[in-house]
């Protein structure tokens, strides 16, 4: 099956951990990224990556880091900085170039910070 | 900050009829796109329509864009059941980084 892949669903954490979210996928893309989705809103871009070994800040970057080492995996960090880390992680993937950028969505992590 | 903005942030409506919502934006767009969401889960892509073009298809889903306006819509006909979900529109005015509005929560009753 060719898909995306973010493990795990779940996620707990204390207060002043840093915590890493996987994100793996197989449609062979080049671009990879990472939105944060808090209850009732839209999603909000924390970073991307259009090629291996690049990445780029998105809109609300502070307190997450990101490494892009091999094509298929884009993990994400949150850092003890990241003042309210509690919401729903998504990864998604694409072709980035041609103009049509479709993304493909993983399922999601939903981070709970204790 | 979040460049598309949909409307109505809510529809109720039953099974069988039309929904029918609408997206505004601010900036030039290279092409829009529409996901739906359902409730917890991961987004997936509907309908993308370019800057060139004001009308596209696609089953049940029909989508326009009007570019003078900035704005487009999305209208999902003979509504079931299974067309509960978030819908979300996303520009894309820089070749990939898409920027998604708050979405309009659908709920279709039988």
């Amino acid at each position: 099956d060719g898909g995306i892949t973010q493990s795990p669903k779940y996620l707990f954490r204390k207060e002043g951990q840093n915590v890493t979210l996987s994100c793996e996928q197989n449609l062979n893309h080049d671009a990879m990224y990472w939105y944060r989705q808090d209850p009732g809103q839209g999603l909000r871009l924390i970073y991307y990556s259009q090629i291996v070994n690049d990445f780029q800040k998105g809109d609300i970057a502070e307190g997450y880091s990101v490494s892009r080492e091999k094509k298929e995996s884009f993990p994400l960090t949150v850092t003890s900085a990241q003042k309210n880390p509690t919401a729903f992680y998504l990864c998604a993937s694409s072709h980035p170039y041609g103009g049509t950028d479709t993304q493909y969505f993983g399922p999601g992590t939903r981070l709970t910070v204790l | 900050s979040q460049q598309g903005e949909e409307d109505p942030q809510a529809l109720s409506i039953q099974e069988g009829e039309n929904a029918t919502m609408n997206c505004s934006y601010k900036t030039s767009i290279n092409n829009l796109q529409w996901y739906r969401q359902n409730s917890g889960r991961g987004l997936v892509h509907l309908i993308l329509i370019r800057s060139n073009e004001r009308e596209k298809h696609s089953g049940r889903l029909r989508v326009t864009l009007d570019t003078s306006k900035k704005s487009s819509s999305l209208l999902i006909t003979a509504s079931r059941a299974a067309d509960t979900a978030s819908y979300f529109c996303a520009t894309d005015a820089n070749w990939g980084k898409l920027q998604f509005g708050a979405g309009t929560q659908v709920v279709v009753t039988p």
